[in-house]
């Protein structure tokens, strides 16, 4: 079974300082992961995504994360916050290359202070 | 990049009417196509899988009369809002798989529809 755990409903920092979104994971197969983003009113729009190449992945909008197999985790981060980074993060899990279904994380609004 | 639009992204509407969401790809085709719904401050609640050519498949506890989904083109699937009451009114999300593309499962997403029933 396959399902996503994000750890914090809330994140706040001030711009310039580093973004830490935290996401865990379980999965009964190889999994793929991915992260979005969505902001208010509009639809999700892809950041990132790992499927089993690079454990480090660099995405759009200076984030990355890193697939942690130990740790079953697939953490996000940016070295430092813009303005334009508040919105509501989601981190999705899905079966190998092919698994048809997305399973999402309960998301993460992230508020970033001027 | 893989794009998908969705229209209306807003709908009001009287209760005991019906409206219709379109979700299209525009620059690639899309054998299986997803609609979502989006509660205030919530994730995204799968409502049904969208296959051409075929029916749809529901989650469970999803009225398949209520919500009529029609996938008629590789590009374009469709959702009916029937007899809409105001406890439909949510944001509603479409999103689509580029069989095309190297990694299959990607989905793209559309920008949502808002609706209010009145």
């Amino acid at each position: 079974a396959q399902s996503v755990t994000q750890l914090d409903s809330h994140v706040s920092v001030s711009e310039g300082t580093p973004v830490l979104l935290r996401c865990n994971y379980s999965s009964s197969y190889s999994p793929s992961l991915f992260w979005y983003v969505q902001h208010p009113n509009k639809g999700l729009q892809l950041l990132l995504k790992y499927t089993s190449a690079a454990t480090l992945v660099k995405g759009i909008n200076g984030f990355e994360a890193e697939f942690k197999k130990s740790e079953t985790s697939f953490h996000l981060t940016k070295p430092s916050a813009h303005m334009s980074d508040a919105a509501e993060y989601f981190c999705v899990v899905s079966e190998g290359n092919t698994g048809n279904q997305f399973y999402f994380g309960t998301g993460t609004s992230l508020t970033v202070i001027p | 990049g893989a794009v998908v639009s969705q229209h209306p992204s807003w709908v009001i509407c009287k209760s005991g009417t019906s409206v219709k969401i379109e979700c299209r790809s525009l620059d690639f085709q899309a054998t299986t196509m997803f609609w979502y719904r989006q509660f205030p401050k919530q994730s995204l609640m799968l409502m049904a899988t969208s296959n051409e050519g075929s029916k749809a498949t529901y989650e469970q506890g999803v009225e398949k009369d209520k919500f009529l989904i029609n996938h008629a083109s590789l590009t374009l699937s469709t959702l009916t809002v029937t007899s809409a009451h105001p406890e439909d009114s949510s944001f509603y999300i479409c999103s689509a798989r580029d069989l095309g593309a190297l990694a299959k499962n990607i989905q793209y997403f559309g920008a949502g529809t808002r609706l209010s029933v009145l």
